[in-house]
C-alpha cells in the first residue's frame, strides 16, 4: 500500500529565504508525482507534475525533483514571498490517464513572514 | 471562468438526513473524481469516473452513491448522514485519454453534520 509522508507538518520562514519541502513515498512504482498548493478555504492548484522518467520540473521560482528509486521528491522555492504562504501537498499517481489514482501526503503548511 | 465548480459551498444538516453535492467541469475533461478531506486535512480519493463509467471505488460506505449523467458532471449523494461524514468534499477532473495530466480541483463543499 502506497504511503506518502511530508515532514515537517508546518514551516515558518522569513521572506526572501530559499526553502526546500520534502516528500517521501514507499512504493516506487509510480507514473508521476505532483505538487499542489492549497490556500485556506480553497481547492488544490497544481504546481508541478514530474513524470516517472523525469528528474525535475521547473516553473518560475519553483523547482521540483524526483528520485524514484529512493522514493523522494523535493520542492524548492526560491526567494520566498508572503504570498507563498499556503499548504503544499505532494501526491503520487499509481496509474495514469483514465485510471489515475492519486495518493496524497498530509501536506506542509508554509508561513512566510514579511 | 470557473473550471470545476461545486455546489453548495457549505452544507449544514442533521444526522440521518440525505443530501447531494453537485460538480460540473467546463474543461472538456472526461475523467472526474470525488475526494474527502478530513478534519486532519488528509485528502483521500473516494471515486473516479471516466466517460460516465465508474473506475475507482475506494472502500466507501454504500451510503455514498456517485452519479455521472454525462462526462461534464459528477454528483455525490449521501444517505443517512453520520457525524463522521463531516469533512470537506472535493471534486476534480482531468484528461483521461492523455497520460500524466494534472487534476483540476473545485473549491470544495464543507459538510457539517449536527
Amino acid at each position: 500500500k502506497q504511503e506518502v509522508t511530508q515532514i515537517p507538518a508546518a514551516l515558518s520562514v522569513p521572506e526572501g529565504e530559499n526553502l526546500v519541502l520534502n516528500c517521501s513515498f514507499t512504493d516506487s512504482a509510480i507514473y508521476n508525482l505532483q505538487w499542489f498548493r492549497q490556500d485556506p478555504g480553497k481547492g488544490l492548484t497544481s504546481l508541478l507534475l514530474i513524470q516517472s522518467s523525469q528528474r525535475e520540473q521547473t516553473s518560475g521560482r519553483l523547482n521540483a525533483s524526483l528520485d524514484k528509486s529512493s522514493g523522494r521528491s523535493t520542492l524548492y522555492i526560491a526567494a520566498s514571498q508572503p504570498g507563498d504562504s499556503a499548504t503544499y501537498l505532494c501526491a503520487v499517481d499509481a496509474y495514469s490517464g483514465a485510471n489515475s489514482k492519486l495518493t496524497f501526503g498530509k501536506g506542509i503548511t508554509l508561513s512566510v513572514r514579511p | 471562468d470557473t473550471a470545476v465548480s461545486q455546489t453548495p459551498k457549505y452544507l449544514v444538516t442533521q444526522m440521518g438526513n440525505d443530501k447531494s453535492i453537485k460538480c460540473e467541469q467546463n474543461l472538456g475533461h472526461d475523467t472526474m473524481y470525488w475526494y474527502k478531506q478530513d478534519s486532519k486535512k488528509f485528502l483521500k480519493i473516494m471515486f473516479s469516473y471516466n466517460n460516465k463509467e465508474l473506475i475507482i471505488n475506494e472502500t466507501v460506505p454504500n451510503r455514498f452513491s456517485p452519479k455521472s449523467p454525462d462526462k461534464a458532471h459528477l454528483n455525490l449523494h449521501i444517505n443517512s448522514l453520520e457525524l463522521g461524514d463531516s469533512a470537506v468534499y472535493f471534486c476534480a477532473s482531468s484528461h483521461g485519454r492523455i497520460p500524466n495530466q494534472p487534476q483540476h480541483f473545485g473549491d470544495g463543499t464543507r459538510l457539517s453534520i449536527l
